[in-house]
Formats: structure tokens, sequence, C-alpha cells
């Protein structure tokens, strides 16, 4: 069974339009992040939530808006693509917010052309 | 501000060589520390970490690493490589005080094994 899932691997779409991409954990986790990959393999957070509670939000622009639905699912939408959005995203998820192992989700590589 | 430093952007070792990668970082208290692995095109997987007590940690695949406090640094190590060792390999470290769960990660070290 995979532990954190995301839909979908792929995205390739074009400036201007809005996407989202779907993260889901089935280890039992209270805490979800989102984090962004560069070009050059660089990560960093973007988002976490606890319990549904946004508790980190990384001077992200606000047209990348989180969304939490259940302790489970931790949803990314963006709107108004830009090309600088292009990159690999990971959804990941811990048992607690301090310093515990955080697992990670395949990615999602997004293309923006 | 919490940083990592992962001086060597990528290293070359032939195959059954040992390894070090290195991995320094800026914390004002006692870190948590983490290595991860990433294999092309997948997530990262968790290879040890180091919270607390023993200052030298197990990981899975053969790999090990020394937390280091008064050198700030918590370097990776392997004894022989195997041709799978071959990824990218990413040092983070985590808050031990609040409540965020925030990792900051190093630039990544490329290892490239050598037949």
């Amino acid at each position: 069974d995979t532990a954190v899932s995301q839909t979908p691997k792929y995205l390739v779409t074009q400036m201007g339009n809005d996407k989202s991409i779907k993260c889901e954990q089935n280890l039992g986790h209270d805490t979800m992040y989102w984090y962004k990959q560069d070009s050059k393999k660089f990560l960093k957070i973007m988002f976490s939530y606890n319990n549904k509670e946004l508790i980190i939000n990384e001077t992200v622009p606000n047209r990348f808006s989180p969304k939490s639905p259940d302790k489970a699912h931790l949803n990314l939408h963006i709107n108004s693509l830009e090309l600088g959005d292009s990159a690999v995203y990971f959804c990941a998820s811990s048992a607690r917010t301090s310093g515990d192992t955080q697992y990670f989700g395949p990615g999602t590589r997004l293309t923006v052309l | 501000a919490q940083s990592v430093t992962q001086p060597d952007i990528h290293i070359t070792v032939s195959e059954g060589a040992s390894l070090e990668l290195r991995c320094n970082y800026s914390y004002g208290a006692t870190p948590y520390l983490f290595w991860y692995v990433q294999s092309p095109g997948q997530g990262l997987q968790l290879l040890l970490k180091y919270f607390s007590g023993d200052t030298l940690v197990q990981g899975i695949k053969g790999f090990e690493a020394e937390f280091k406090r008064s050198q700030s640094s918590f370097n990776l190590r392997k004894p022989s490589v195997h041709w799978s060792d071959a990824a990218e390999y990413f040092c983070a470290v985590g808050s031990s005080s609040g409540n965020t769960g925030k990792l900051i990660f190093g630039q990544g070290t490329t290892l490239q094994v050598k037949p």
C-alpha cells in the first residue's frame, strides 16, 4: 500500500490556467506538508497543516491555496499559473509536528508552458 | 536563522569505495537532523535521523551518520558504496522547539558511482 500518494504525477499546462494537485496519506498522521523542489533540486517548505489547521505558510504567493478536507488529504490549488511555478511538488506527512519523520510522496512534476 | 549547508554539490566514487557526505547546520539549540535520499524521479526516503542520545546513528542500506555538536556537523558515511547508491542526498534540520515540523533542507549532493 502506498503511504503517501499524489495525483497527478505529471502536469503540463499553459500560463494563466488553474490547476490542482491532490495528496492522500494512509498512515494515520496528523500533519501534512507541501514542498516545492526547483530545477536546482532545492527543496523548500510551502505549507503545513495539523489536524486540518494551517500552521505554516512560508511566504507563498496567494495564488497557491492549500485545502485540507480531512486529516488524510491535503490538496494544492494553484491559480493563474506562471512559468516560475514549474517545479516538482512533494507532499509529505508526519505523525506529529515536532521533529517527527516526514514521509514523502512521489512528487508531481508541474510544467507551465 | 536555521540553515543547512552541503558543501559538495557532486561526488563521484568507485563502487566498493567508502563514502562521506558532509553536512553543516546552523541552529541555536539542539536540532533534529535527518538524511534523506532521492532516487531519480522518486520521492524522498529517510535514511536516518538524530534526535538525541548516541551521536552515531545507524540507518538503512548500511549508512551511518555522526552528530558533532562542536563542529555543527552531521556527516553521512558508508564503508562500501554500491552502484544502487547513486542518487541525490539531502541533509535536513528540524526545530526541536516550537510546533511546526518545518524542515530546512541543504542543497543536496549528487552521488555518482563508477563501476
